[in-house]
């Protein structure tokens, strides 16, 4: 089965408001990233974390790798921050392959 | 944010064509990625080299493409026999470090369609 599960597929804001984004994990994971496919197709970075939390500007991510989540919240949601947004992590052992979850799309409305 | 850069940007191949693409990992990153994003939004890992290594290839790399990242030139992933199922966006990151402890960096992706 899938390593990383993503969640919700799908999300509506409106500018202004909130919401977090979760990935939750089936086995222990080392780390993980959260990214943001812009409407070019691009895959921006956003966080890298190994443990605890990080914030940047309107955004902070948390990762639990024992309780095996991480969450993404979005705070005062702007119009530019509607794309789809993916959690990766890398899978344990030596084989290091990043597994994505399948993504959150998010669209933020006026 | 990132400075690997992909080439061709769209590419579009008949069944049974060869289908070449191209990556430049950002400077000073030894090990490059390749994934296959499908319409589903879903990643599927390809390969990854250390330097000119390869480090890791599923089943389907290894029968079917030809891959390299020889130094001092850029990287490259290539289907010997497009399929029609081969259509997807092909991603293509670097990290600095090997084992699973740095952030990777995407390139803007070579959009393979095969008719």
């Amino acid at each position: 089965g899938d390593q990383v599960e993503q969640s919700p597929s799908a999300l509506s804001l409106h500018e202004g408001t909130g919401s977090a984004l979760r990935c939750n994990f089936t086995t222990t994971m080392r780390a993980v990233q959260w990214f943001r496919k812009n409407s070019r197709g691009s895959l921006i970075n956003l966080f890298y974390l190994a443990s605890g939390t990080k914030e940047n500007g309107r955004l902070k991510s948390a990762f639990d790798s024992k309780e095996r989540y991480s969450t993404l919240h979005i705070r005062d949601a702007q119009l530019e921050d509607s794309g789809t947004y993916f959690c990766a992590a890398p899978t344990s052992g030596g084989n290091y392959k990043p597994t994505f979850g399948k993504g959150t799309s998010l669209v933020v409305h006026p | 944010n990132s400075k690997v850069i992909q080439t061709p940007r769209y590419l579009v191949k008949g069944q049974g064509q060869k289908a070449k693409m191209r990556c430049i990992p950002e400077k000073g990153h030894p090990v490059v990625f390749w994934y296959q994003q499908n319409k589903n939004n879903e990643f599927k890992f390809l390969i990854n080299f250390q330097n000119q290594e390869v480090l890791q290839q599923i089943d389907m790399t290894e029968k079917r493409f030809s891959a390299e990242c020889p130094s001092n030139s850029p990287c490259s992933l290539e289907i010997q026999s497009s399929e029609a199922g081969d259509s997807a966006l092909y991603l293509c990151a670097s990290s600095p470090h090997w084992g699973g402890a740095e952030t990777l960096y995407f390139g803007s992706g070579t959009r393979l369609t095969v008719l």
